[in-house]
């Protein structure tokens, strides 16, 4: 059960716009802290996306995107491409009366159809 | 360029140690946390812990306290995780990861990842 929810699967067909959604609590995003982005191609370690819920690393293109709004944020692409297809992860901090540490979400899969 | 090579493939029996390591080049190691993720087979990533090379700071997740050991060796720029005692269930891939300044940063560059199988 990870702590940042994310939908198992999400599906579009080329061209068309998705968004992942990134739910958390109080405790992580609700309280403040950054969401960040990677996109893992099968068989590839992640590559980060997002950082600072809407900033792209250079080479990133802009078809992807990022936002937060309150305990969640999201992941939208744009014009879906076949290379797109991959697992996709929220990340961000948790700080509890049980300790401060990074938080990943469960990882959406994305098929492009 | 900066980057982070991780050590190969082990294959180990339970019951085992192991050290894996991560080595850093291209930036100032000692100035930025590395942080290691595990992913199981098919699963996704799990955060393990972190280390700030220049004065070996470190912090654990909560489910891997006392189950792994997150060193540095800042004089070659190298990270490590090891195991006293093996468990099938180690089976994993893990990553090694820059993290940036603080504790709360994301996760750039990525080493390539080491897998570590464990089988009788």
């Amino acid at each position: 059960q990870s702590v940042l929810t994310q939908p198992p699967s999400v599906s579009g067909a080329p061209g068309q716009r998705v968004t992942i959604s990134c739910t958390g609590s109080s405790s992580n995003i609700g309280a403040g802290y950054d969401v960040h982005w990677y996109q893992q191609l099968p068989g590839t370690a992640p590559k980060l996306l997002i950082y600072g819920n809407s900033n792209r690393p250079s080479g990133v293109p802009d078809r992807f995107s990022g936002s937060k709004s309150g305990t969640s944020a999201s992941l939208a692409i744009t014009g879906l491409q076949a290379e797109d297809e991959a697992d996709y992860y929220c990340q961000s901090y948790d700080s509890s009366l049980s300790g401060s540490h990074v938080v990943f979400g469960g990882g959406t899969k994305l098929t492009v159809l | 360029e900066v980057q982070l090579v991780q050590s190969g493939a082990e294959v180990k029996k339970p019951g085992e140690s192991l050290k894996i390591s991560c080595k850093g080049s291209g930036y100032s190691f000692t100035s930025y946390w590395i942080g290691w993720v595990r992913q199981m087979p098919g699963k996704g990533l799990e955060w393990m812990g972190i280390i700030y090379p220049g004065d070996s700071d470190t912090r654990y997740s909560p489910s891997f306290q006392g189950q792994v050991t997150i060193s540095a060796d800042k004089s070659i720029s190298t990270a490590y995780l090891q195991w006293s005692s093996l468990k099938a269930s180690d089976t994993a891939m893990y990553y090694c990861a820059s993290v940036g300044a603080t504790t709360r940063g994301w996760f750039d560059p990525w080493g390539q990842g080491t897998l570590v199988t464990v089988s009788s």
